[in-house]
């Protein structure tokens, strides 16, 4: 079975910190991906990376930024937290085929106070 | 662009009875489409995908869903709900010539009344 593992189910970080998500998959997949999860608005894609150190922008990467130095192990980074990116934070990992499905880690609920 | 609709913020349903979540979606080209569910405190879980081949695809837990090209839909469907079937579903989408953006719908949330 593929494992995707991300480093904390809950975080709380004060406004201005620097935060770190880390996401690691065991299944030798080439595209990961990080989401952020908000009631009513399901799930949307920060950044993706489909290889090792590229990365692409999703559709909310503002206040993100990603780091891809492994294969298996992909990090999502907010520079400076802000209140509006409370949020439930999800990675997921993929093979290269586009038809492939993606499989998700447990998620990580952060709350910037 | 390409984008996914899931009209229904919650489907109530009893045990027993058949289940319906919907689902509509738009791409310019190809669609691949996918339903994933999520249970309390959990990531999500694959559950079916349509990519080509038969309008009708058979998936886990009893589940299944119909691509209909004309009318854009791909419904999920289980023809005898189970309590244990209560939980979050997303409908997600990619177009043929869009790479690896996956965009989901808001999600539906599921609940089976014993």
């Amino acid at each position: 079975d593929v494992k995707v593992t991300q480093s904390s189910r809950y975080l709380v970080k004060r406004t201005g910190e620097k935060v770190f998500l880390e996401c690691v998959q065991d299944m030798d997949h080439e595209n990961m991906f990080w989401y952020r999860q908000d009631p009513g608005l399901g799930l949307r894609l920060i950044y993706f990376s489909y290889d090792v150190k590229m990365k692409e922008k999703g559709d909310i990467p503002e206040g993100y930024s990603v780091s891809r130095e492994k294969k298996e192990r992909f990090s999502l980074i907010l520079e400076s937290a802000s209140t509006n990116q409370t949020s439930m934070y999800l990675c997921a990992s993929s093979l290269i085929d586009s038809r492939d499905e993606q499989y998700f880690g447990p998620g990580t609920r952060l709350t910037v106070t | 662009a390409q984008s996914v609709a899931q009209p229904e913020d919650q489907v109530n349903v009893a045990e027993g009875n058949p289940l319906t979540v919907k689902c509509t979606y738009s791409v310019s080209g190809n669609p691949y489409l996918f339903w994933y569910v999520q249970y309390p405190n959990r990531g999500l879980q694959f559950l079916l995908k349509y990519i080509t081949g038969d309008n009708l695809v058979k998936g886990s837990y009893g589940f299944e869903a119909e691509f209909n090209k004309s009318q854009t839909s791909f419904h999920l469907k289980k023809p005898s709900a189970l309590v244990s079937d209560s939980a979050l579903y997303f409908c997600a989408v990619r177009d043929y010539n869009a790479g690896n953006m996956l965009t989901f719908g808001g999600g539906t949330r599921l609940m089976v009344k014993p």
